[in-house]
C-alpha cells in the first residue's frame, strides 16, 4: 500500500498570506491527524477528522482549521500566518478494522514564514 | 494533565550496549502508548507500542514495558546498533477510541561504532 503523502512538501509565504496543505491517508484509513513540529514545542496536535467531521481539536488559534473529504484525503488552512508558524506540519493517517489506533505519518510539509 | 515527560532527553551508548527511555503521564484513561522513531529529515515513524492492557511486548530488539499503576511506560532498545540513532517520541493517546496522540518531547539516541 502507499504510504501517507503531503503536497507541498516546502513552503515559503509571507507573514499575513495563508496557506493550504494537503495529505492523502493510506487507503482504508478513514482517520486523519495533523500535528505542528518545532524544534521548541515538539509535535503538537492540531486536529483529527474522521469520515469528514473533526472529533479532536488541540489548542491552536481558530486561524488553524482543516476539512477532510469524503475520500478520506484532508486539508488543513492556516490564515494570517505569523513568523511563529514556521514549523513541520505532519499529518497521519489512521482507523483500520485491525489497527484501530495505529497512526502512520506523512513527510510532512516544511512551511517558513518570512 | 495533558503533557507526557520523557527521560532523558538525549543519551549516548557504545554500539552493542542497552538503551532505556522512560515516560510518565497522569492521565489515568490514556489506554495506547506507542513509540516513535525520527531520523534527521525524516518522517516519524511508529516503531511499537502497547494498549494498557497488556504489561509488556518485544518485537526482535526493541521491548516497551507499562506500569499502569505507576502511569509510565519505558522503551528498551538492546544490543543497539549505530542505524539506531535518531530522536525516540513517546505518546498516549486520550483514551477511549480517541486518536488524539500527546507526545514527548523526544530523546537523542546517539550510538557510537
Amino acid at each position: 500500500k502507499a504510504g501517507v503523502t503531503q503536497t507541498p512538501r516546502y513552503l515559503i509565504k509571507t507573514r499575513g498570506q495563508q496557506v493550504t496543505l494537503s495529505c492523502s491517508p493510506i487507503s482504508g484509513h478513514r482517520s486523519v491527524s495533523w500535528y505542528q513540529q518545532t524544534p521548541g514545542q515538539g509535535l503538537q496536535f492540531l486536529f483529527e477528522y474522521f469520515s469528514e467531521t473533526q472529533r479532536n481539536k488541540g489548542n491552536f488559534p481558530g486561524r488553524f482549521s482543516g476539512r477532510q473529504f469524503s475520500n478520506s484525503r484532508s486539508e488543513m488552512n492556516v490564515s494570517t500566518l505569523e513568523l511563529g508558524d514556521s514549523a513541520l506540519y505532519l499529518c497521519a493517517s489512521s482507523g483500520t478494522r485491525e489497527n484501530l489506533y495505529e497512526q502512520y505519518f506523512g513527510p510532512g510539509t516544511r512551511l517558513t514564514v518570512t | 494533565g495533558e503533557n507526557v515527560e520523557q527521560h532523558p532527553s538525549t543519551l549516548s551508548v557504545q554500539e552493542g550496549d542497552s538503551a532505556v527511555i522512560k515516560c510518565t503521564y497522569s492521565d489515568s484513561a490514556s489506554n495506547y502508548f506507542p513509540w516513535y522513531k525520527q531520523e534527521l529529515g525524516k518522517r516519524p515513524q511508529l516503531i511499537i507500542d502497547i494498549r494498557s492492557n497488556v504489561g509488556e511486548k518485544k518485537d526482535q530488539r526493541i521491548a516497551v514495558t507499562l506500569n499502569k499503576t505507576a502511569k509510565h511506560f519505558s522503551l528498551h532498545i538492546t544490543e543497539t546498533q549505530p542505524e539506531d540513532s535518531a530522536v525516540y517520541f513517546c505518546a498516549r493517546n486520550s483514551g477511549g477510541s480517541n486518536y488524539k496522540l500527546t507526545f514527548g518531547k523526544g530523546t537523542l539516541l546517539t550510538v557510537n561504532p
